[in-house]
């Protein structure tokens, strides 16, 4: 069974700019997790969806925001970049439990220049 | 406040030397407790759940235990393939609340 996919798998942008990035689960799976990591703060949770639906979310701006479509594909999007902003972004898919072991993908690295 | 505390932050092991990692964690509403292993510049790998004090999970040089408080990762006869960071993430009410993670460090 394939892994989580998550493109692109590497990313520049600059200040200001706005990038949107893809998710993959495993089949069969229908909740998405997102997740920020970086040396200074570790792994934070973004927010989660469940049936195209957001269904819990962290502390992050309002600039960082997502979806889910039918198929279960997730998609991010952080508007306005900062440098701050750099960071490698997870995806991890789960089958529909909130307490369902999560399986991440590889990530995507971001850097804002 | 949820909060969760790895220890140590770095391991340096010879080959075959058997050791543990902490993981301390205070989580309202705890729905589980989860071990991932992360190799630099990869996502983490899934490796145990444990959903309730005094439950032991083991796979190959690895074990996993679950206390009311404190959660460990023991490491037996560790191999340099054994090398990574490993992550423990309590499950709260909504989200899993990582640790800084305990970066591994086996020589042969």
């Amino acid at each position: 069974k394939a892994g989580v996919t998550q493109t692109p798998r590497y990313l520049i942008k600059t200040r200001g700019q706005q990038v949107t990035l893809s998710c993959s689960p495993i089949s069969g799976h229908r909740s998405v997790s997102w997740y920020q990591q970086t040396p200074g703060q570790g792994l934070q949770f973004l927010f989660e969806y469940f049936s195209e639906t957001q269904r819990n979310k962290g502390n992050f701006p309002g600039r960082f925001s997502g979806r889910q479509f039918s198929n279960s594909r997730s998609e991010m999007n952080v508007s306005t970049l900062e440098l701050g902003d750099s960071a490698l972004y997870l995806c991890a898919s789960s089958l529909e439990q909130s307490t369902d072991t999560q399986y991440f993908g590889p990530g995507t690295r971001l850097t804002v220049l | 406040e949820d909060q969760v505390t790895q220890s140590p932050e770095a391991l340096r092991l010879q080959e075959g030397e058997s050791s543990s990692l902490n993981c301390s964690y205070t989580v309202s509403g705890l729905r589980g407790l989860f071990w991932y292993r992360q190799d630099p510049g990869k996502g983490p790998e899934f490796l145990f759940t444990l959903y309730s004090a005094g439950e032991e999970k083991e796979k190959e040089r690895l074990k996993a235990t679950l206390t009311k408080k404190e959660s460990f990762l023991h490491i037996t006869a560790p191999k340099p393939e054994d090398s990574a960071t490993y992550l423990c993430a309590p499950r709260g009410y909504n989200k899993l609340i990582f640790g800084a993670g305990t970066r591994l460090a086996v020589h042969p």
